[in-house]
């Protein structure tokens, strides 16, 4: 069974970055396709964007000028870093395993349990 | 468009049948999936595609679509089945993630 763990500060000063860690067990982060989401309190899901197995990023329009994604195959981890936070940024945390079928969809199987990020000084 | 959009809130009675829908220009081309969120937890993936669902998911969901328009269906809801239902697909580009504005499912 895929796991899926978040971690990282949980306060984040305005206009710092905000750096969390994903950890996968169970399984390999040498496939798959491997995503960040976040959800404000009280609204809905944003995705932010995944890594592949071969390294490729890609990036929701929103967010894509201050979000890395990054990954760490020796420790089976993949990270967020995002960049000039501010209160709007202030969020549960998700990470996910993606997967395409079909040719023509693209899921979101496996989540982390999710990690709040509050932006304030 | 890029956006998916879904009603905010819907209600069924006790073991009726209710619907959910996403609509969005990107349907057309890929295929949607539907979440499942209770209050303090991480989204479940119920219905992936056309109608599909994972090991575990109670066969009371299921799962359809037309043109732009995809449809989540529960048949005889049950008390555990008050949620929050988000939809899921890829943007006209099938590159990047998208998510409809979620549906709140109150179960009377």
């Amino acid at each position: 069974q895929v796991q899926l763990q978040e971690s990282g500060p949980g306060l984040v000063k305005p206009s710092e970055t905000l750096s969390l860690t994903c950890t996968v067990s169970g399984g390999s982060i040498s496939t798959h396709y491997w995503n960040w989401i976040r959800q404000p309190p009280g609204k809905g899901l944003e995705w932010l964007g995944y890594i592949s197995y071969s390294g490729t990023t890609n990036y929701n329009p929103s967010v894509k000028s201050r979000v890395t994604v990054s990954a760490d195959t020796s420790k089976n981890q993949f990270s967020l870093k995002l960049t000039s936070v501010a209160a709007a940024d202030t969020a549960v945390y998700f990470c996910a395993r993606g997967q395409f079928f079909d040719s023509s969809g693209f899921l979101l199987d496996y989540w982390g349990q999710g990690a709040l990020v509050t932006v304030s000084s | 468009s890029s956006d998916l959009t879904q009603d905010p809130a819907v209600s069924v009675a006790l073991g009726q049948t209710v619907r959910i829908t996403c609509q969005g220009d990107s349907l057309i081309t890929y295929q949607a999936n539907w979440y499942q969120q209770k209050p303090g937890q991480a989204p479940v993936l119920v219905i992936y595609g056309e109608n599909n669902r994972p090991s575990g998911i109670p066969d009371r969901f299921s799962g359809s679509s037309s043109g732009n328009t995809a449809s989540l269906t529960i048949t005889g809801a049950q008390a555990e089945d008050e949620a929050d239902y988000y939809c899921n697909s890829r943007d006209s580009s099938g590159n990047l993630g998208l998510f409809g504005g979620g549906t709140e499912l109150t179960v009377l």
